[in-house]
């Protein structure tokens, strides 16, 4: 079945670091990729996303490329806040209703 | 607006108590979702409802009980629940817009239950 795979964390950044949480995937056909992020004490926010290979998804700094040839979705930021730290799940849907989830990377950034 | 709402924010009861989750959306989404996560980890789909029908239940005990009143809710009764039920509810809301296209998943904040 579908699976996704993500950097084991905790990630520890000091503030304006670079970040990249990696992020693998297997799918049978041509799922979507999807980033999300859980703040301490919060729900889900969807932060960005991508359908199709070689798109990229970008938000808030962010910024992610469906990679089909690797299978990957790695997101990067260039430069990190102490705001940005937080819970950062990657997940696919390949047929609409279900989203696999990646184990989650906890990031935390230090100014 | 990508809103989805939960009420409660948090809920404690006991284990013979009867209570109810709410989430509602005003997005024209037609799928709903409620997930279930523990700490530090990913949330875990237990129902979904398309068009307003149940068309996944996960294998979820019975004494959680979904419902969906129409197409801008959906409930989550809950009665006999166990200690380690306690965990945060996720309700989720996509479109189904019957393309084939992966719907995107829109979260609410959550209800934090703990069952004494």
């Amino acid at each position: 079945g579908d699976s996704v795979t993500q950097m084991e964390g905790p990630v520890t950044l000091s503030e304006e670091a670079f970040l990249t949480i990696n992020c693998t995937y297997t799918a049978t056909g041509y799922p979507s990729l999807f980033w999300y992020v859980q703040y301490p004490g919060e729900g889900l926010q969807l932060l960005l996303k991508a359908t199709k290979a070689d798109d990229k998804g970008s938000n808030k700094g962010f910024e992610a490329t469906y990679r089909k040839e690797t299978t990957s979705f790695h997101l990067e930021k260039g430069s990190v806040q102490v705001s940005d730290s937080a819970v950062y799940f990657c997940a696919l849907t390949e047929y609409g209703n279900k989203l696999v989830f990646g184990a989650g990377t906890i990031l935390r950034v230090k100014s | 607006d990508t809103e989805v709402t939960q009420t409660p924010k948090h809920l404690v009861m006991g284990m013979t108590n009867k209570k109810s989750l709410k989430c509602e959306q005003h997005m024209g989404h037609r799928a709903m979702y409620w997930y279930k996560q523990k700490a530090k980890k990913p949330p875990e789909l237990m129902f979904v409802y398309s068009y307003e029908k149940l068309s996944i239940n996960e294998s979820v005990p019975s004494r959680f009980s979904p419902e969906c009143p129409n197409s801008s809710l959906l409930n989550l009764h809950l009665h006999a629940l166990q200690p380690e039920d306690s965990a945060l509810y996720l309700c989720a809301s996509s479109d189904r817009s019957g393309t084939g296209g992966s719907d995107t998943q829109y979260f609410g904040p959550g209800t934090r239950l703990t069952v004494l």
